[in-house]
C-alpha cells in the first residue's frame, strides 16, 4: 500500500511561471512532511519542511501548503527557474526515534528558459 | 561538514553475480539507511540501523539481501545473487537522532545495472 501519493508524475513550466506538486497520505500519525530536490546523479537533498501544526511555511520562492483535513500537502515554486528543473519528491513520517520516511513517487520538472 | 560517501558510484554485474556497495556517514549521525529507488520511482527503505542495531528490515529481501554497520559507522549492503529487477540506485543516508528537524542526508548513490 503506497502511503503517500504524488502528482503529477512530471511538469513543463515557463521560466517565471508557478510550478504546483500535490501529495496526499493516508496515516494520520504522520507529523512531518518534508520536500526533497533531486538533480539527475545526486542523492535527494532538502528542500522544505512542515509540521501538521502550521498551514503554510514558506521559505523564498518555495511554499508548502498543508491541508490536515484533507490530508493533502503541496509544493509550491514561484517564479520557476531554469535551475529549478530536477526531481521533486514529498515524504512524511513519524517523528520518533525511528525516523522512518515515506517517499511519494517523484515529480521531474522541467522549467522551459 | 563532509557528506555521506558512497562506493562504487557506478556497478554493473551479470545475474546471478554477487554486489556489495559502502556507505561512510556524516561523523557522529547515529541512524543509517539504505534505500532502493529504482528509476522513476521514490526511495523505497530497505534497512535502517541505531548505532549497529537494526531498528527496520521490513523491507528487506532477506534471501538475497543482507546489510552490516559494523562499530556503528561504515556500512555495507551486499546482493547475492543478483537478479535483473534488482537494477536500481541504492542509497545511503544517515541522521543525528535528536536532530530537530529530522532530516536525512543522502548520499549520491550507487547505480547497479543487473544484466
Amino acid at each position: 500500500q503506497q502511503q503517500v501519493k504524488q502528482s503529477p508524475q512530471s511538469l513543463i513550466v515557463q521560466k517565471g511561471g508557478i510550478s504546483i506538486i500535490n501529495c496526499a497520505y493516508e496515516n494520520t500519525a504522520f507529523d512531518y512532511f518534508p520536500w526533497y530536490q533531486q538533480f539527475p546523479g545526486k542523492g535527494p537533498a532538502l528542500l522544505i519542511a512542515i509540521r501538521p501544526d502550521v498551514s503554510e511555511k514558506k521559505e523564498g520562492r518555495f511554499t508548502i501548503s498543508f491541508n490536515k483535513s484533507a490530508k493533502q500537502f503541496s509544493l509550491h515554486i514561484m517564479d520557476s527557474q531554469p535551475g529549478d528543473s530536477a526531481t521533486y519528491f514529498c515524504a512524511a513520517s513519524v517523528e520518533d526515534n525511528f525516523n522512518k520516511f515515506y517517499f511519494g513517487s517523484g515529480t521531474k520538472l522541467n522549467v522551459k528558459p | 561538514e563532509a557528506g555521506v560517501a558512497q562506493s562504487p558510484r557506478y556497478k554493473i554485474i551479470e545475474k546471478r553475480q554477487s554486489v556489495a556497495f559502502w556507505c561512510n556517514p556524516i561523523s557522529g549521525h547515529a541512524t543509517l539507511y539504505w534505500y532502493q529507488q529504482i528509476l522513476g520511482q521514490g526511495p523505497k527503505l530497505l534497512i535502517q540501523f541505531q548505532n549497529n542495531g537494526v531498528v527496520d528490515d521490513s523491507q528487506l529481501p532477506k534471501d538475497r539481501f543482507s546489510a552490516e554497520r559494523l562499530k556503528g559507522v561504515d556500512s555495507t549492503l551486499k546482493i547475492q545473487p543478483a537478479k535483473l529487477e534488482d537494477s536500481a540506485v541504492y542509497l545511503c543516508a544517515s541522521s543525528s537522532k535528536g536532530q530537530a528537524n529530522n532530516e536525512q542526508f543522502f548520499g549520491p548513490g550507487t547505480r547497479l545495472t543487473v544484466l
